[in-house]
């Protein structure tokens, strides 16, 4: 059974940082999605991650993916409170599934 | 519509009453998932539709859950007997579908019904 989990569960960061989050999983997958989700919204997608080595870049966040090690990284550069939010990983499993990470809940302190 | 929309936004309910959540996705969507959410938590998988297959319903808690899906159209998921521990957000999500193009299992989500059970 495909088990996603992502760390940490909670960032607070402070405006400039950077900083870094995990997502790793369990079986072998060919795709990974990241999420935004806002305070009291629903989720939006942020990226699609497809073979071993992909990168994706938008403004201040990047995603990679590894697949060998059933790992993604969400990296944050120079944080700003805008980003402030929940981020989900999700990945693809053998039935066609998504299922998606415990969610890293981001602060971005002034 | 332009996005999947999701009826009631709200509801609230006592326990021990059935209710029922409606989900309408993006016209041509094949794929269709209901998520649940719990305060504070992530997104718990409860059930798959893809096109004309069988229900992918391993997420489904207990047999008071149920969903169906009206060809490639509105799904509706019945909750019967409520119990408080079924106070959640509950997302519905629509996508192109695999067909083997990951491109296309990008999720579109629904903004919710949150569901309180007094």
């Amino acid at each position: 059974e495909l088990k996603v989990e992502q760390n940490p569960l909670f960032l607070s960061m402070q405006e400039g940082k950077n900083y870094t989050i995990y997502c790793n999983y369990s079986t072998t997958s060919d795709r990974l999605y990241w999420y935004r989700q806002d305070p009291g919204k629903s989720l939006e997608s942020l990226f699609v991650l497809l073979s071993n080595g992909a990168v994706k870049q938008e403004g201040r966040l990047m995603a990679s993916l590894d697949t060998k090690a059933r790992l993604s990284t969400l990296h944050i550069t120079a944080a700003v409170h805008d980003l402030s939010a929940t981020y989900f990983c999700a990945v693809g499993g053998a039935t066609n599934k998504l299922i998606f990470g415990t969610g890293t809940l981001l602060a971005v302190q002034p | 519509g332009a996005g999947v929309s999701q009826s009631p936004s709200n509801k609230v309910t006592e326990k021990g009453k059935d209710v029922e959540l409606r989900c309408d996705p993006i016209s041509g969507h094949t794929a269709l998932y209901w998520y649940r959410q719990r305060l504070g938590q992530g997104l718990e998988f409860l059930i798959y539709f893809q096109g004309n297959s069988a229900p992918d319903k391993s997420g489904l808690p207990s047999d008071r859950f149920s969903a169906e899906r009206t060809g490639e159209s509105v799904s509706t998921l019945t909750i019967q007997r409520t119990q408080q521990e079924d106070s959640a957000v509950y997302l519905c999500a629509s996508s192109l579908g695999w067909a083997g193009d990951p491109t296309n299992e990008k999720l579109f989500f629904g903004s919710g019904t949150q569901l309180s059970v007094l």
